[in-house]
């Protein structure tokens, strides 16, 4: 069964380091997404990204986050300068089109900042 | 106000019992319903969505919006040990690329 997949599963990286993130989404899908879900906390919505942009962002995603479709297959999300309160997991998702709600995500990179 | 509450639980039953699990929202924008199970560090996994009011039913589980009270429900039958998780309820208005709005997820311990 396709599947998002994430890697890596889990990465360290002290304060003030860039961070990328890679998600490949399933093939056939077309919009693309990352979360985040600090300990304990709401998965969090933090943008969207559709035909090669970004569709939708929300206020969490501010000028330290990037994200990029370098090629036919992968998501990345950038973080360029990690502070401490990154820390968390962070989930990429996608669904297959504009009208079918069904969001797929991927297992998350368990972002630790130190 | 984009919010969705949800008791975060958690929540203990017997084996074999029915699970009720319910959420509210305040976005009368919101369309789309979703119900997603999350085990322990791991992502969510979707479970049922529904859109707009009514119900929706897949094996022992079933989905139910009340639009004209912004409340949200799912209910599992014949619970099992297996069925032990945190679930999250998670809406949204359905346009394109709009992201997903989540409870804070409720924990569903099943006790053999």
């Amino acid at each position: 069964e396709p599947e998002v997949t994430q890697t890596p599963s889990h990465q360290v990286t002290q304060m003030g380091q860039e961070v990328i993130l890679r998600c490949v989404p399933i093939s056939n899908h077309l919009y693309f997404y990352w979360y985040r879900q600090i300990l304990g906390q709401k998965v969090e919505f933090l943008v969207s990204f559709y035909n090669n942009e970004i569709s939708e962002k929300s206020e969490i995603f501010d000028d330290q986050f990037s994200v990029e479709r370098p090629d036919g297959s992968n998501f990345t999300l950038k973080i360029r300068s990690t502070k401490l309160e990154d820390s968390a997991m962070y989930f990429c998702a996608s669904k297959i089109g504009r009208l079918n709600t069904e969001a797929f995500f991927g297992q998350g990179t368990r972002l630790t900042v130190v | 106000q984009k919010e969705v509450e949800q008791d975060p639980g958690p929540l203990s039953v017997p084996e074999g019992a029915i699970v009720s699990l319910n959420c509210t929202y305040s976005n009368s924008a919101f369309q789309y319903f979703m119900w997603y199970r999350q085990y322990s560090r791991k992502g969510p996994e979707l479970l049922m969505y529904t859109y707009s009011s009514g119900n929706k039913e897949d094996g022992r589980f079933t989905a139910q919006v009340d639009k004209s009270s912004k409340y949200i429900s799912l209910f599992i039958r014949d619970s099992q040990p297996s069925d032990s998780a945190t679930y999250l309820c998670a809406a949204n208005s359905g346009g394109g690329a709009d992201g997903l709005t989540f409870g804070k997820g409720t924990h569903l311990i099943i006790q053999p």
